[in-house]
Order: structure tokens, then sequence, then C-alpha cells
């Protein structure tokens, strides 16, 4: 059973442009949630999904940032026009169920360089 | 403000003796996990306790709970150079349930 997938693990965009993370959740496993780690810092909840609904984004920035995760395929992070301040670790993870009731796996992760 | 805190921020060892890391949380949980994060890695889940738990063991790791205090500690017996790495705590909260709360991290260095 594959881990969480996160692709690409590196990505370098200049500022301005778009940003598009995947996270494809373990097999079985239809909660995904994202999350940013700065340099030296815990991870930042962003917004948690389960399939084709998005349950709580209450830590996504309301502008440039959006999320999905359609019936068939991966959970995409998307952010547009990314400024430097964008630079960081993006993490997803998933489970089987709400994480009130159960373990979450998570993938090695994005890092995204805003150049 | 983070929901979980873990003390120390930084702890050095010798490879051979245990390691002991303490989380603090404000609010009421359903559970809280711990997670290893090796230097640019991702995050590895080593152990989940529930609310109604007060500890648990996985091989050379031992897992308290108090909900009482609001506080969970970690305990790694034996620690190998491999156990060098930062380790995260993470609390679901009893009112959500929908995302879990991370704490700042302790950094663990074993020295050989």
């Amino acid at each position: 059973n594959a881990g969480v997938m996160q692709n690409p693990r590196h990505l370098v965009r200049r500022r301005g442009q778009e940003a598009r993370l995947r996270c494809s959740p373990m097999k079985g496993h239809s909660h995904v949630y994202w999350y940013r780690q700065l340099p030296e810092e815990g991870l930042k909840f962003m917004v948690y999904l389960q399939k084709e609904n998005i349950i709580d984004e209450s830590g996504m920035p309301k502008e440039r940032f959006s999320a999905e995760f359609p019936k068939e395929g991966p959970s995409i992070l998307r952010i547009q026009q990314v400024v430097r301040g964008d630079s960081a670790a993006y993490f997803c993870a998933s489970s089987p169920k709400a994480v009130g009731f159960t373990e979450a796996f998570f993938g090695q992760g994005t890092r995204l360089t805003v150049v | 403000s983070q929901q979980g805190e873990e003390d120390p921020q930084a702890l050095s060892i010798q490879e051979g003796e245990n390691a002991t890391m303490n989380c603090s949380y404000k609010t009421s949980i359903n559970n809280l996990q711990w997670y290893r994060q090796n230097s640019g890695r991702g995050l590895v889940h080593l152990i989940l306790i529930r609310s109604n738990e007060r500890e648990k063991h996985s091989g050379r790791l031992r897992v308290t709970l108090d909900t009482s205090k609001k506080s969970s500690s970690l305990l790694i017996t034996a620690s190998r150079a491999a156990d060098t790495a930062s380790y995260f705590c993470a609390t679901s909260l009893l009112d959500t349930g929908n995302q879990f709360y991370f704490g700042t991290g302790t950094s663990l260095t074993v020295i050989p």
C-alpha cells in the first residue's frame, strides 16, 4: 500500500506565476489535509477536504489560495500569483476517517521556492 | 495561537540514553499524535493516544497522556543516532475534530 504521494517534491516559481501542488492520498483514504511549514517552525493547518467537498478552510488565506479534491484524481492546492512569502514546505496528510478518530499519514511534502 | 507546545525546544543526548519530550495543550482533545520529522523530509507517524488512554507503547517508544494536566510525554529508550530528528505532537480538538494542531517541536540530537 503506497503512502501519501506528493508531487512535485521541489517547485520553483517566479513571482506572479501559479503553483500547483498535487497530493494522492493513501488507498482507501477519503480525507485530505493540507499544511504549510515555514523553516524552523511547526505545521500550520490550511484546509481539510473530503471527496469533492471542502470541509474546513479556516487556515487558508482568503486570496490566491484554493484547494480541491475531485471525485477522480489527486487533491490539488493551487496558489495563484505567488509571492516570496509563499516559499515554504507544503505537506498533505490523509486518513480513512476524520482525524478525531484515527491516525493521519503525511506525504514527503512539496518545497516551493518563489524567486 | 499554537495549541500544542513541546518542551524542551532542543535536546542533545548520548547514544544509549533515554530521551523525554513533553507536549502541553490548551483545550480538550479527541486524541494526540506524535510525529517525527527528519531534516528536510516528511513527517512519520509514531503513535496515537486517545483521550481515554493513559499510556501506550510501541517498540522503544512510550507515550503518556494526562488529560487533567493537558499534557503528554514521549519517551524514547536506548536512543540511537538514527533517532536524531524533530518530534512534534499534534492534537485533535474535542469540539471540531476536523484538523489537528501541531506544536513547535522538539529537536533531538543523539550523539554517537
